[in-house]
């Protein structure tokens, strides 16, 4: 079945820092969204990117889609503490079902 | 508040019972999914309903099963606990199920197996 793997299950950052992480899927998405959960939170959805090679904007994040549409990866520049949590990315398949991957925890060490 | 209700928030039982989480979508969401969060884990899709029909089926075990009603509110039945079933469930509603729908979750119902 669908996978989608995260990379890396953990990130320690230090304030200010930039960082990425990336998310693959083993089959072509319809598209993949970015949630990301707050210790001791729910899941939030940040952004979902369709198109092939798209790339999206939110203030200090920036959101990537793949050419082929299988890989997607997360940048966050200047890190606060304000960004602790758990980003998941989310891959839609033609059958509608969403997979989320396991997940970077981000660690913020000021 | 992403509009999406569960109950309870906690729930503490023994192994062997049977327990019944419930979920209230957003007003006017069609679709239902249902996921299991075990400590420091990803998300597990368990199953996804959309206006009181199984659309999509993940890693459910055969104890567990859901439905959702003509109001569209839904319920996830775990039963034969066991100490593993431990765990946070979400459920997340979307208005449609189409391929551009983001989902909102709700807040978790966090279910310890004694």
């Amino acid at each position: 079945g669908q996978q989608v793997m995260q990379i890396p299950q953990y990130q320690h950052v230090q304030e200010g820092e930039d960082f990425t992480t990336y998310c693959n899927s083993s089959t072509t998405l319809s598209n993949i969204q970015w949630y990301k959960q707050r210790p001791g939170g729910h899941p939030v959805f940040l952004i979902q990117l369709v198109k092939s090679g798209e790339v999206k904007k939110q203030k200090r994040l920036t959101f990537q889609f793949g050419e082929a549409k299988k890989n997607s990866s997360l940048h966050i520049t200047a890190t606060q503490t304000t960004d602790v949590g758990t980003y998941f990315c989310a891959g839609r398949t033609a059958g509608n079902k969403l997979t989320f991957g396991g997940g970077t925890r981000v660690l913020v060490k000021p | 508040d992403s509009g999406v209700t569960q109950t309870p928030k906690h729930l503490i039982t023994a192994t062997g019972q049977r327990v019944t989480l419930r979920c209230s979508p957003r007003s006017g969401d069609l679709s239902v999914y249902w996921y299991q969060q075990s400590l420091d884990q990803g998300l597990q899709f368990l199953i996804h309903y959309y206006n009181g029909e199984e659309r999509a089926k993940g890693n459910i075990l055969e104890r567990f099963s859901a439905q959702q009603f003509p109001d569209l509110h839904s319920e996830l039945n775990l039963s034969s606990l066991e100490l593993g079933d431990s765990a946070l469930y979400f459920c997340a509603s979307s208005p449609r199920t189409g391929a551009n729908t983001e989902a909102f979750f709700g807040q978790g119902t966090r279910l310890t197996v004694v």
